[in-house]
């Protein structure tokens, strides 16, 4: 069945450093792909989402591209701040399901 | 605007007992879903809502779990006879519509369940 896999966290950087979050996933047809960003005691919140192979997305700083060759959608960020601590849920979705389906997240922890 | 609210933010009860969580989509939103989140997982599809009819309930785990939305708008989660690992996070989500890949789902700070 469809999946995805995000790399482990806790992921721990110093502000300012490059960040990747990686994700692959396993479709049976052409989803939408997504990141989700959960701060402290906040909700999922939409980060970005593309829609289709080599699209990109972006949002506050931070890109993901669709690659349907590699099968992945890994976020990155330039530089980290301490505000971008959060758990990061990468996640897919068909057009006519509806439903998400959910990579098990990455915890980012950024230290000034 | 107002989000999508869901009440109670907490609920402890005991084992074998009926607990209902109900959801507040944000006004107009036609569909409406349900996730349950575990401690350190991502979020897990329950079942969806289209109006007031189930268009998919293939993530509901067993038939101790229902939901219902009566008028295409408040939607309860039911669970009967609550088990220890039942234990989790139900997030509610609402969007615009099901099908087009640009409506987004707008999630609700979620009901922590535990039963004890």
């Amino acid at each position: 069945g469809d999946s995805v896999t995000q790399m482990e966290g806790p992921v721990t950087l110093s502000e300012e450093a490059f960040l990747t979050i990686n994700c692959t996933y396993t479709a049976t047809g052409y989803p939408s792909l997504f990141w989700y960003v959960q701060y402290p005691g906040e909700g999922l919140q939409l980060l970005l989402k593309a829609t289709k192979a080599d699209d990109k997305g972006s949002n506050k700083g931070f890109e993901a591209t669709y690659r349907k060759e590699t099968t992945s959608f890994h976020l990155e960020k330039g530089s980290v701040q301490v505000s971008d601590s959060a758990v990061y849920f990468c996640a897919l979705r068909y057009n006519q399901g509806g439903k998400l389906i959910f990579g098990q997240g990455t915890e980012l922890s950024v230290k000034p | 605007g107002a989000g999508v609210s869901q009440t109670p933010s907490n609920k402890v009860t005991e084992k074998g007992k009926y607990v209902e969580l109900r959801c507040d989509p944000i006004s107009g939103h036609t569909a409406l879903y349900w996730y349950r989140q575990s401690l350190g997982q991502g979020p897990e599809f329950l079942i969806y809502f289209q109006g007031t009819g189930a268009a998919d309930d293939s993530g509901l785990p067993n038939d101790r779990f229902f939901a219902v939305r009566p008028e295409g708008s408040v939607s309860t989660l039911k669970i009967q006879r609550t088990e220890r690992g039942d234990s989790a996070v139900y997030l509610c989500a609402s969007s615009t519509t099901t099908g087009a890949a640009n409506n987004e789902q707008f999630f609700g700070p979620g009901t922590r369940l535990t039963v004890l």
